[in-house]
């Protein structure tokens, strides 16, 4: 079974301000994905980011950058110079070798202020 | 490129009332298909998910049922609604990651 913890329940933050957001994963599988998703206040979920087990490397796009670290367990997100329109929930979640069976963290509440 | 739809958006149901929810995906050909369900507040549970047609399997016991009739629907069924039922559905498609429905906002009155 996969557990996924994001211990940030909600985070506020000022416009142009960087925010992380942490997640924490606990898997016995050896091959498995990360993945961040985005869900506005519409209730849609918008895919974000997916992460193999293999592969380490940290990723950005844009304002957006994500550093994956097996020796933590840990596949924190970063914003960077937040903006207005990024607020929403964001959802850390992990799967094994099927990608649609996902486990989710509870999720971090970020509102950013103007 | 594909699309799910996924309908009615919102919905208000007396307790015990009956409930079929449906969704539907285009531009790809026997996709692996899953419903979830968020509660107030909480993350997304699995409830369901389908390889195929007439495959279903179920990830947690509930009040809910699900059925694959044809390759791209996937339609989750309750016979009788409990005030517990009452969340946020959404149904998903699954590639190289999993691709969300607008979602059915439902409150079991």
């Amino acid at each position: 079974a996969q557990k996924v913890t994001q211990a940030q329940t909600e985070i506020s933050v000022v416009e142009k301000e960087d925010v992380t957001l942490d997640c924490v994963y606990e898997t016995r599988d050896t091959t498995y994905y990360l993945f961040w998703y985005k869900q506005p206040p519409s209730g849609e979920l918008v895919f974000l980011i997916r992460r193999n087990s293999f592969d380490e490397q940290n990723e950005i796009s844009g304002r957006y950058s994500w550093n994956f670290q097996k020796s933590t367990s840990s596949f924190n997100f970063t914003i960077t110079a937040s903006q207005v329109v990024d607020s929403a929930v964001y959802f850390c979640a992990s799967s094994g070798t099927s990608y649609g069976k996902l486990t989710f963290g509870q999720g971090t509440i970020l509102t950013v202020h103007p | 490129s594909q699309t799910i739809h996924q309908w009615p958006a919102t919905l208000v149901q007396p307790v015990g009332s009956p409930l079929s929810l449906e969704c539907t995906v285009e531009g790809t050909s026997n996709p692996n298909l899953y419903w979830y369900r968020q509660a107030a507040g909480r993350g997304l549970q699995l409830l369901f998910y389908s390889v195929g047609i007439g495959q279903i399997s179920s990830e947690v016991p509930q009040n809910l049922s699900a059925s694959r009739p044809q390759d791209r629907q996937f339609i989750l069924s309750s016979k009788k609604l409990l005030l517990s039922d009452s969340g946020f559905y959404l149904c998903a498609w699954s590639g190289r990651e999993a691709f969300f429905g607008q979602g059915t906002r439902l409150t079991v009155v």
